[in-house]
């Protein structure tokens, strides 16, 4: 089973910090995912990264696929409470189609 | 947004009785599914879907079983609740492409 990762656990800003979290990984990902999931409220998908060395940004988070395909990172510039939320890294192992592994996830709290 | 619908949003029900948890969608998605999210767990499948009256067990499936029997719903029972099955529980469904999962906005359960 590939094992998700991620780091820290536990973050807490405040507004207008920079921030990063780590996803990796000891196999290889064929893709990756990030999601953000706010209290009471499903995760909702942020972005997919397919390419090692791919970098995407949206608005003021920056996605990062890891060269060798086994971790990734999301950079998160000028912290805003609205960030605040749990972080999951998810990835389709191999042999397992249709299905996601994910990470425990990073908790992140952005005060004024 | 995907159309997903989980129902009821929350339930308190006590050791021993059945328990069914319903998710809906209006996506016509062919892959749905169940997870379980608990503090330091992150999220774990427990049953998924890949067509009308197809399903297959995910890592913790144990005590949970699952129907299909239209596109549009996907069921998860408890045969006899357990204090262990307090959770929250969100169901997903898969797009087009091969990773990418979309969630309801779940379930709170409660066993007494």
């Amino acid at each position: 089973t590939q094992l998700l990762e991620q780091s820290p656990q536990f973050l807490s800003i405040q507004e207008g910090e920079n921030l990063t979290v780590y996803c990796n990984s000891s196999s290889v990902f064929s893709s990756l995912q990030w999601y953000r999931q706010e209290p009471g409220e499903g995760p909702v998908l942020l972005v997919t990264v397919v390419t090692g060395g791919e970098v995407k940004k949206l608005k003021r988070l920056t996605f990062q696929f890891g060269d060798a395909r086994k971790d990734s990172s999301l950079h998160i510039t000028a912290a805003q409470p609205g960030d605040t939320g749990l972080y999951l890294c998810a990835s389709d192992p191999p042999g397992t189609a249709s299905k996601l592994t994910f990470g425990t996830g990073t908790r992140l709290q952005v005060t004024l | 947004d995907a159309g997903i619908t989980q129902s009821p949003r929350h339930k308190v029900t006590e050791t021993g009785t059945p328990v069914t948890l319903r998710c809906h969608q209006t996506e016509n998605h062919r892959y749905m599914y169940w997870y379980r999210q608990d503090p330091g767990h992150g999220l774990r499948l427990i049953h998924y879907s890949y067509g009308v009256k197809d399903t297959d067990k995910g890592e913790v499936s144990d005590g949970y079983s699952v129907s299909r029997s239209k596109t549009e719903d996907f069921l998860l029972t408890l045969e006899s609740a357990t204090s262990s099955q307090t959770s929250v529980y969100f169901c997903a469904i898969r797009d087009s492409r091969p990773t990418e999962q979309y969630f309801g906005p779940g379930t709170r359960l409660t066993v007494t």
